[in-house]
């Protein structure tokens, strides 16, 4: 089983100020993990994933996220915020598929992101 | 590539009338899911298709819920009889293959209110 917890439904940030979007998951298995964004009355689009290799992964829209096995995080930044970031982000887990079992795919609860002009 | 496309984009019915959401999911995607988003709830998997088999119903709340996907280029999630408690977005993702480490791609969702 796996889990996925994002810290903090709503974050401001102010216009030009670094974005941090923490999110935390459990995994009996190496994970996949991803991110996910949602603009209002929209349906969700990939931001970036990691699944294997290097740590450090770099998605759109300038937005990158470090995959910290130790810390069991996958933390979601962007150096300078821009208005078009408001929106909704959504953190998820993957296990690799075994064969065996359903589809797992587990989502975080989400946290809305407002950018003060 | 037109994407993920669902209808209607909104949806209003009365308690106890059927209510049918459709989906078609990008040519040559062989996995079709459908989600429920609530504030409540978050994003929750109903229901997930192979190759238009039905793999994993589990997530489907009740029997009122029930999906097809009569052919690889369509797919139906109907609600018989509707309840307020349904209320929610209905998203429907396609995916060319296990999406274990492949994403799914989203269409716009259906809201739905049931009154």
């Amino acid at each position: 089983a796996q889990s996925v917890t994002q810290l903090g439904s709503h974050v401001s940030v102010s216009e030009g100020a670094l974005v941090l979007l923490r999110c935390n998951y459990s995994s009996s298995v190496p994970p996949y993990l991803f991110w996910y964004v949602q603009y209002p009355n929209q349906g969700l689009q990939l931001l970036l994933k990691y699944t294997t290799g290097a740590t450090l992964v770099k998605g759109i829209n300038g937005f990158e996220a470090e995959f910290k096995k130790s810390e069991t995080s996958f933390h979601l930044t962007k150096p300078s915020a821009h208005m078009s970031d408001a929106a909704e982000y959504f953190c998820a887990v993957s296990a690799p598929y075994s064969g065996a079992g359903s589809y797992q795919l587990t989502f975080g609860k989400g946290t809305k992101l407002s950018v003060i002009p | 590539d037109a994407g993920v496309i669902q209808s209607p984009r909104h949806e209003v019915t009365e308690m106890g009338q059927e209510v049918t959401l459709r989906c078609k999911p990008i040519s040559g995607h062989d996995y079709l899911f459908w989600y429920r988003q609530t504030m409540m709830r978050g994003l929750e998997l109903l229901i997930y298709f192979n190759n238009n088999v039905p793999i994993d119903d589990s997530g489907m709340p009740e029997d009122r819920f029930s999906a097809k996907m009569p052919n690889a280029s369509f797919s139906t999630l109907k609600i018989q009889p509707s309840e307020p408690r349904d209320s929610a977005v209905y998203f429907c993702a396609s995916s060319p293959y296990r999406a274990d480490n492949s994403p799914l791609h989203f269409g716009n969702g259906t809201r739905l209110t049931v009154t």
